[in-house]
This record gives C-alpha cells, sequence and structure tokens, in this order.
C-alpha cells in the first residue's frame, strides 16, 4: 500500500547542530508540506513543494529550508537548531492543485532541542 | 486573510452523548473547510471536507458537519459519543486557490467517559 513515512519518530539534538527531518512518500503525489504541531497553535505550515525543484515557505519558515529533487522525499533542515525549534514536526502529500484536495499525512517526528 | 477558531481546547462528554465541536472561520472567498481527526501518536486524517455542493456533510465514524454562511460557522457533531472517538479534532480552511495548504485551528481535545 502507499504511505507517507517519516524519520526518525524521535530525535533529540543540542542547539545550534544542524538537523534533517525525512519524509518519503510512495503515493506519486506533486504536492508535499512540512507542518510543526505546537500546543494552542494547532499545526502551521513551514515549507511546501509542488513539484521537483519547487520550493516555498509557508507561515514559519524561519531556520527551515527545503528541496526536493525527486517526487518521493522532501527532507526538512534545521540549519542551526533552537529550543524554539522543539515540536513534533508532521510531512503531508497531496496530489492535485485544487482548493479541495485532502492531505495525507505521516506519523511524525518528534524533535527536541536542549 | 483566512483564519479558523475553535472553541474550546477541551472538550468531555459521556459514552453514547451528543459530541458537539465549534469551529468558526473567517474567509473573505467562499471557503474549503475541513475537520481532521489525530489519534494519540498518529499524524492526521481527514474526517470530512465541505466543498460547497452540500451545506450538511456527512463523514467518516459517523461524523457530519453543517456549513452555516450566516454565522460562519462549521461546527462538527456526532449524535453519539463512543471511547474510540477519543482524540484531538483539527478544524482547516483551505487558501484560495492553494491546493493543499491548510490554516488550521488550534485543536480541540475530545475526551469521552464511560
Amino acid at each position: 500500500d502507499a504511505e507517507i513515512t517519516q524519520s526518525p519518530r524521535h530525535k533529540i539534538t543540542e542547539t545550534g547542530r544542524q538537523v534533517t527531518l525525512a519524509c518519503h512518500q510512495t503515493w506519486n503525489h506533486n504536492n508535499m508540506f512540512w507542518y510543526r504541531q505546537d500546543l494552542g497553535h494547532g499545526l502551521r505550515l513551514i515549507h511546501y513543494s509542488y513539484g521537483v525543484q519547487d520550493t516555498n515557505k509557508g507561515e514559519v519558515s524561519d531556520g527551515y529550508s527545503v528541496s526536493r529533487s525527486n517526487t518521493e522525499d522532501l527532507p526538512l533542515t534545521l540549519e542551526s537548531a533552537a529550543s524554539s525549534q522543539t515540536s513534533v514536526y508532521f510531512c503531508a502529500s497531496s496530489q492535485g492543485q485544487a482548493t479541495n484536495e485532502k492531505l495525507f499525512f505521516g506519523s511524525g517526528t518528534q524533535l527536541s532541542v536542549l | 486573510a483566512q483564519s479558523v477558531t475553535q472553541l474550546g481546547s477541551h472538550v468531555s462528554v459521556s459514552e453514547g452523548a451528543l459530541v458537539l465541536l465549534r469551529c468558526n472561520y473567517s474567509s473573505s472567498v467562499p471557503p474549503y473547510l475541513f475537520w481532521y481527526v489525530q489519534y494519540p501518536n498518529q499524524g492526521l486524517q481527514l474526517l470530512l471536507k465541505y466543498t460547497s455542493a452540500a451545506t450538511l456533510v456527512k463523514g467518516i465514524n459517523g461524523f457530519e458537519a453543517e456549513f452555516k454562511k450566516s454565522e460562519t460557522s462549521f461546527h462538527l457533531t456526532k449524535p453519539s459519543a463512543h471511547m474510540s472517538d477519543a482524540a484531538e479534532y483539527f478544524c482547516a480552511v483551505s487558501e484560495s486557490n492553494q491546493g493543499g495548504k491548510l490554516i488550521f485551528g488550534q485543536g480541540t481535545e475530545l475526551s469521552v467517559k464511560p
């Protein structure tokens, strides 16, 4: 069955280190998204991509970057991790550009920055 | 700018009782609205979505939501709660012409008492 997987499930890192979170989908979806989930804020969009070589900033993109070299993967990099980036990170994908597209979510990565 | 407000961060009901989770939106264009559910340690799953075809939308697991333009609301209901409904519920609105980009509410945690 097609799926979207995130790795690692849990990560502890230190302030200032570079961290990369992986997202891999086998749906062959064009669109991929990274959200962070924080108590009281729901989910907020970090970066998104509508296809290979396409990347766009979301609402809370400062300190994060993404690259899209193939359809299946959208890794999220924290250039220099900060304690404010402690959060649960969700990757999601969808197929088309319609406004009512359903998102398929991964199971999340719990990141702690100490 | 579009936004979503969920009233009540925690809702507790008894098993068999009515579930009502409130969502109000702000949008300058006809909105596309969604309800997602998140079970513990999992990603989000789509419950239902409003796409202007009908104001009363039926979703999975017996949930439904009614779009009321005059009240700018999209409340989620279920006639009879089950223990398995305990989860966090998110209302979301899709940004106009931006397929898959969602703005989420803060979330409502539903507890079901036996």
